[in-house]
């Protein structure tokens, strides 16, 4: 069975803190694809990265970045210089290899940033 | 930018009521999903649509729930009886289904649903 683990629950950080949240998952297949959503207190889940099981290449965007360790199991999310903006609940997700198989999304972690 | 759209943004019903949450998918997509999110939880997956019917459903989704697309634009979600339960954001989702390059779902903004 496929399963996403976000352990941390809630961090809470200070502006210009750099912060990380981590993502766990478990699946068999050998193909698969894994994401961030975050979600504002507006509500909306908004598509942050897609990573394929065949790229391990790290990603950054801005002051986005994402390391993924296919011998962990982990697809982890970093945010460099955190603002009050990124305060939100942000999800990591699975998809299994078919295009348009659903998504397993993990429990989420709530971040604070304060002023 | 196209987007998917869902109506109405809340929705508050008595238990027993049939609600039904209505969603109109990017005009070229062909492949349609409903998510579930209890307050403070996580999302969860309802139902995906392809090509007039069900392709796979979770265990959430039992008898009382049913999707439709009735008119090639709105994909419908009808709660017949609603429960306290129920109470949840209702996500709506649609991808193109290209066989050729792996499509992201893409997200409406979602209808807050309230029984009472």
């Amino acid at each position: 069975a496929q399963k996403v683990t976000q352990a941390q629950t809630e961090i809470s950080v200070v502006e210009k803190e750099d912060v990380t949240l981590d993502c766990v998952y478990e699946t068999r297949d050998t193909t698969y694809y894994l994401f961030w959503y975050k979600q504002p207190p507006s509500g909306e889940l908004v598509f942050l990265i897609r990573r394929n099981s065949f790229d391990e290449q790290n990603e950054i965007s801005g002051r986005y970045s994402w390391n993924f360790q296919k011998s962990t199991s982990s697809f982890n999310f970093t945010i460099t210089a955190s603002q009050v903006v990124d305060s939100a609940v942000y999800f990591c997700a699975l998809s299994l290899s078919h295009n348009t198989d659903k998504l397993i999304f993990g429990t989420g972690t709530r971040l604070q940033v304060f002023p | 930018e196209p987007e998917v759209t869902q109506t109405p943004s809340h929705q508050v019903t008595q238990m027993g009521q049939e609600v039904i949450l209505r969603c109109v998918p990017i005009s070229n997509h062909l492949y349609f999903y409903w998510y579930r999110q209890i307050l403070g939880q996580k999302v969860e997956f309802l139902v995906s649509f392809y090509n007039n019917e069900i392709s796979e459903k979770s265990e959430i989704f039992d008898d009382q729930f049913s999707v439709e697309r009735p008119d090639g634009s709105n994909f419908t979600l009808k709660i017949r009886s609603t429960k306290l339960e129920d109470s949840a954001m209702y996500f709506c989702a649609s991808t193109p289904a290209d066989s050729q390059v792996y499509n992201e779902q893409f997200f409406g903004p979602g209808t807050r649903l309230t029984v009472l």
